[in-house]
């Protein structure tokens, strides 16, 4: 079975500051990873995703995240946080043949200008 | 690409009344079809799944139903609300490349 870890419900960060939203998985084979963004009363949306090949990948926004199998974790980055990155951010893992995806609980990040 | 409507964006029923949310798939066909429920600090909770017409599983024992009726389309029900049934849910339809596409909600208050 997979599940995700996500720490720090709420993650406070100041306009131009980096973002950092960590995500540890734990999973019996290789897994997919994927990060969700999802703003007020709104569906979730695709930032990223890793299935195979390149193990940092760059998404939407300016985000991306590094893939790395001997931590088991699947970090996001941004450079400089933007007033409109706030936002509920989701890590997700699923495996090839599964078609299920387990999601951790979410980080609400907030922009302090 | 894959569209997902869900209707109707919020909904405010007493408790012991019955529910019915409905989403509906355009751009693709014999999709794998997901509702989730999220409550706050809890992140999404899978519901169930349907990977064809009438085929359902559920996840999680409760006082919800599903049922698909025809290929696109996905209907959550409950003969009568409780309290805890509310939250937010969402419909979501597998994609290529195991990605998901969600649909936009709905806010079920029960009072």
């Amino acid at each position: 079975a997979q599940s995700v870890t996500q720490l720090g419900s709420h993650v406070s960060v100041s306009e131009g500051a980096l973002v950092l939203l960590r995500c540890n998985y734990s999973s019996s084979v290789p897994p997919y990873l994927f990060w969700y963004v999802q703003y007020p009363n709104q569906g979730l949306q695709l930032l990223l995703k890793y299935t195979t090949g390149a193990t940092l990948v760059k998404g939407i926004n300016g985000f991306e995240a590094e893939f790395k199998k001997s931590e088991t974790s699947f970090h996001l980055t941004k450079p400089s946080a933007h007033m409109s990155d706030a936002a509920e951010y989701f890590c997700a893992v699923s495996r090839y043949g599964n078609n299920r995806l387990a999601f951790g609980k979410g980080n609400q990040v907030v922009v302090i200008p | 690409s894959q569209t997902i409507h869900q209707w109707p964006a919020t909904l405010v029923q007493p408790v012991g009344s019955p529910l019915s949310l409905e989403c509906t798939v355009e751009g693709t066909s014999n999709p794998n079809l997901y509702w989730y429920r999220q409550a706050a600090g809890r992140g999404l909770q899978l519901l169930f799944y349907s990977v064809g017409i009438g085929q359902i599983s559920s996840e999680v024992p409760q006082n919800l139903s599903a049922s698909r009726p025809q290929d696109r389309q996905f209907i959550l029900s409950s003969k009568k609300l409780l309290l805890s049934d509310s939250g937010f849910y969402l419909c979501a339809c597998l994609s290529g490349s195991y990605g998901y596409t969600f649909g936009s909600g709905t806010r079920l208050t029960v009072v």
